[in-house]
């Protein structure tokens, strides 16, 4: 099946600090990328919708300004928590979307810990 | 955003006991996906049903998705404690301008007690 690597798999960093999360599609182009979040026993929350070369599509009370994404190439979706505080932390999750059967693949995650 | 119920959202089993998961909505999707998800990793795709009706088996798992394309179940026969982890159900919708958008039920937590 195809890989999608996220990286890095645990970070801890002090509030007021960013942190970058990236998410790979090692074996196939991802024109769209998602990111999710999940806090501990529930379920995914799609955060927002990134696309390759364009702006990325937030959900409601996802705040853009904070949740910074860039997706710059058909590889490659970046995450960056801005300002983080220890409300922010949680698992954050990503997929990649192969337009090949439009199956999507997930990474295997980034606990983020805001100290 | 269509919202998918699932059901039940924990489950403690004995090992050698049946059970079911449930996924309902009241909106049709293209496809529906089944994942299972351990602690501290990203859930990973156990099956898709794409027909009305459509029934898959993996093994001592079972899937169906209903005939209307709007639900559907996950039955696990003889469960084992290999089967403990989070199960999420997906619902695949596409729209005509080539979007895509994946919605998750709230997932099942399944403990098998050996």
């Amino acid at each position: 099946g195809a890989v999608v690597s996220q990286h890095p798999s645990r970070v801890i960093c002090k509030s007021g600090t960013s942190v970058k999360i990236e998410c790979r599609s090692l074996d196939f182009q991802a024109t769209t990328m998602f990111w999710y979040r999940q806090f501990p026993k529930q379920s995914l929350m799609l955060m927002a919708t990134s696309n390759e070369g364009s702006k990325a599509t937030y959900e409601q009370g996802v705040e853009k300004d904070k949740f910074l994404i860039n997706h710059a190439s058909l590889t490659l979706s970046t995450l960056t928590v801005t300002s983080a505080h220890p409300e922010d932390s949680s698992f954050y999750i990503c997929s990649a979307l192969r337009t090949v059967n439009t199956e999507a693949f997930f990474g295997q995650g980034t606990r983020l810990t805001v100290v | 955003t269509q919202l998918l119920e699932q059901s039940p959202q924990f489950l403690s089993i004995q090992e050698g006991e049946n059970l079911t998961v449930y996924c309902n909505s009241s909106s049709v999707f293209s496809s529906l996906q089944w994942y299972r998800q351990e602690p501290g990793e990203g859930p990973v795709l156990l099956v898709t049903v794409v027909t009305g009706g459509e029934v898959k088996k993996l093994k001592r798992l079972t899937f169906q998705f209903g005939d209307a394309r709007k639900d559907s179940s996950l039955h696990i026969t003889a469960a084992q404690p290999g089967d403990t982890g989070l199960y999420l159900c997906a619902g695949e919708r596409r729209s005509g301008a080539g979007s895509y958008q994946l919605t998750f039920g709230k997932g099942t937590k399944l403990s098998v007690i050996p």
